[in-house]
């Protein structure tokens, strides 16, 4: 059974400053997703990794994924205000076409002045 | 508004009652999901469908949970004699399966067994 864990669950950070967010996974994928949720708000679509190696920027972000090592990080650069939210990494644990995904518990993140 | 909707958004029921959530997939969307999501954690996958057909369903789905998809359009999640840990957002998803793989969450429903 496919097992996602991401670490920190929790983080707090000052802004300006740069942070990573580790994203672990149990069997083999090649898809993996990260997710922003806002607090009682629905998730919004960050990043599609879809390779090894697959990189990904938009703006302070940026996602890596390494297949081999089962590993993928979000790497948060200057940190705002505004990225203040909970971020979720989920993976696919079958190849081929869109199923379910499975979820780490989430990494939620406040960005203080 | 094209992206997924969900209805109602919030909703508050006694335990041993019977609740219906809806689910309306971004139009051209084969494949629709749906997720339960407790505080603190990650969504759980519940189950999906390819148009009509649901084609996977979690060891989470227990009797009283079934959802429809009858014409590979809206879905529906019917929750039969509702229990309190049952409390959750539930949240519905749809993608384009075969030709893209992202899912675009809905904003959910919340619901509350008192």
């Amino acid at each position: 059974e496919l097992k996602v864990e991401q670490n920190p669950l929790f983080l707090s950070m000052q802004e300006g400053k740069n942070y990573t967010i580790y994203c672990n996974y149990s069997t083999t994928s090649d898809r993996l997703y990260w997710y922003r949720q806002d607090p009682g708000k629905s998730l919004e679509s960050l990043f599609v990794l879809l390779s090894n190696g697959a990189v990904k920027q938009e703006g302070r972000l940026m996602a890596s994924l390494d297949t081999k090592a089962r590993l993928s990080t979000l790497h948060i650069t200057a940190a705002v205000h505004d990225l203040s939210a909970t971020y979720f990494c989920a993976v696919e644990p079958h190849q081929g076409g869109s199923e379910k995904l499975v979820f780490g518990k989430g990494t939620k993140l406040t960005v203080n002045p | 508004d094209t992206g997924v909707s969900q209805d109602p958004r919030h909703k508050i029921t006694k335990r041993g009652q019977n609740v219906t959530f809806r689910c309306d997939p971004i139009s051209e969307h084969n494949r629709l999901y749906w997720y339960r999501q407790t505080l603190g954690q990650g969504p759980e996958f519940l189950t999906y469908f390819q148009n009509e057909a649901q084609l996977e369903k979690s060891r989470l789905l227990s009797d009283r949970f079934s959802a429809e998809r009858p014409k590979g359009s809206f879905s529906t999640l019917e929750i039969q004699r509702t229990e309190q840990g049952d409390s959750a957002m539930y949240l519905c998803a749809s993608s384009l399966a075969l030709t893209a793989y992202e899912q675009y969450f809905g904003p959910g429903t919340r619901l509350t067994v008192t």
